[in-house]
């Protein structure tokens, strides 16, 4: 079975321009997360969705950040306007809902760089 | 305060050494509790879940103190292998929203 799928793997942009991260979850996990890592940080919660639904978007910075989750196979996450603070590692991850609460499956992370 | 604390190491262990490591978490209603390992630029995978009983894989022990809401895990027999950094993690807001700590480095050395 294919894993959960992100891309881009590595993304450089300029402060101020527009960037979306892509996921592909697990095919019948019904959880998808996106988490945020740096080394100041760590790893970051910023939202999560049940059935395509956000459930808790708490962690999310600010409003330059916004996600969705369309239909059950794609998600993505969205920066605009993009800012060098903003630079991390960006997981996605996905997990069928109880009982097995805590087997979590990431995807190899989009690496973002904001100049 | 964070809701899940870590030491952030780096432990430098020699191989064979027994290393432990502590989490402390400050939601009193948090359900389930695991560990992760992370790799070098690589992403988290489950290592094992923690029961209050304490539970053991190999080398590797959890256990779980509820009163003073701290979590451990201790490597026997280190191997250059179990380099890495261990994530803590809680599951709050039901069963399903997973808390990381910042996770604790270890570098085994021969």
């Amino acid at each position: 079975d294919a894993g959960v799928i992100q891309s881009p793997r590595h993304e450089v942009t300029e402060m101020g321009q527009e960037v979306t991260l892509r996921c592909k979850p697990i095919s019948g996990h019904d959880y998808l997360f996106w988490y945020r890592q740096t080394m100041m940080r760590g790893l970051e919660l910023l939202i999560y969705f049940n059935n395509n639904v956000p459930i808790d978007d708490s962690g999310m910075p600010e409003d330059r950040f916004s996600a969705k989750m369309p239909n059950a196979s794609f998600s993505t996450l969205k920066i605009q306007p993009s800012e060098p603070r903003d630079s991390a590692v960006y997981f996605c991850a996905s997990k069928r809902g109880q009982p097995m609460a805590g087997e979590l499956f990431f995807g190899e992370g989009s690496r973002l760089t904001v100049l | 305060r964070k809701e899940v604390e870590q030491d952030p190491g780096p432990f430098n262990v020699p191989e064979g050494a027994t290393v432990a490591f502590n989490c402390t978490y400050s939601n009193s209603a948090s359900q389930s509790f695991f560990w992760y390992r992370q790799d070098c630029r690589k992403e988290p995978k489950l290592l094992m879940s923690v029961y209050s009983s304490g539970n053991e894989d190999g080398r590797f022990t959890a256990q779980l103190n509820r009163a003073s809401q701290y979590i451990s895990l201790l490597i026997r027999d280190s191997k250059l292998s179990d380099s890495a950094t261990y994530l803590c993690v809680v599951v709050s807001g039901g069963y399903n929203k997973l808390i990381f700590g910042a996770g604790t480095r270890l570098a085994v050395h021969p």
